[in-house]
């Protein structure tokens, strides 16, 4: 099966940079996805980091270790906006998606 | 404007009643996937679909059932076997040759 731990909160200020990390266990691995989703809303996706490449969206960029099964999302210039729920996803046979419990991004002044 | 379109936003059921939700994209996707989410937690797959006429289980099908009948539509029943059908419904529906998933807004079901 597959498992995926990312931490449960994370806090920075407006402006700052920060990090979102993801350690994953699977098999037959493909790629690892990012998703943000405000309460109560839908789920967009930012990232993806895999076998067949990578795609990033606006300030947000990932990185990829598939000999360590970790990754990370980074986000830049933050805002009182990007404060919301961040999912990792690990995509395996068939493009199905196995998610993170989610990381709750808090963004002060 | 392409999307995907989930109805009803809010849903509410007695219990023992089966309840069927829409899920609807005109965004040419051959894939649909159903998830459901639980408050504080990520998304577990219930069922997906990667064709028309043709779904697999995912990791929590009991009490679910999905038809395929048309490449837009994939509705989700949710039978009065499942034993905690409170939760926060997710579609989405994936470009073919990528991983990336595109989501509806979402319905809230309440079992009362």
């Amino acid at each position: 099966g597959q498992s995926l731990e990312q931490p449960s909160e994370v806090t920075a200020v407006e402006g700052a940079i920060v990090q979102i990390n993801c350690t994953y266990q699977t098999s037959g691995f493909y790629g690892l996805s990012w998703y943000q989703q405000h309460d109560g809303g839908a789920p967009t996706f930012l990232s993806y980091n895999g076998l067949d490449g990578l795609e990033e969206t606006g300030r947000f960029s990932s990185f990829l270790s598939r000999s360590d099964s970790y990754g990370y999302l980074l986000l830049q210039e933050l805002q009182m906006k990007d404060s919301a729920s961040y999912f990792c996803a690990v995509t395996s046979g068939y493009s199905t998606l196995t998610f993170g419990k989610g990381t709750m991004l808090l963004v002060s002044p | 404007d392409g999307g995907i379109t989930q109805s009803p936003k809010y849903l509410f059921r007695k219990e023992g009643q089966n309840v069927t939700l829409s899920c609807e994209q005109n965004l040419n996707h051959d894939a649909m996937y159903w998830y459901r989410q639980d408050p504080g937690q990520g998304l577990r797959l219930i069922y997906y679909s990667q064709i028309v006429n043709d779904f697999q289980k995912g990791d929590i099908a009991e009490g679910y059932s999905v038809s395929r009948e048309k490449k837009e539509s994939f509705p989700l029943t949710v039978t009065s076997a499942q034993k905690n059908p409170t939760a926060f419904y997710l579609c989405a529906s994936r470009r073919t040759a990528t991983d990336t998933q595109y989501f509806g807004p979402g319905t809230r079901l309440t079992v009362l």
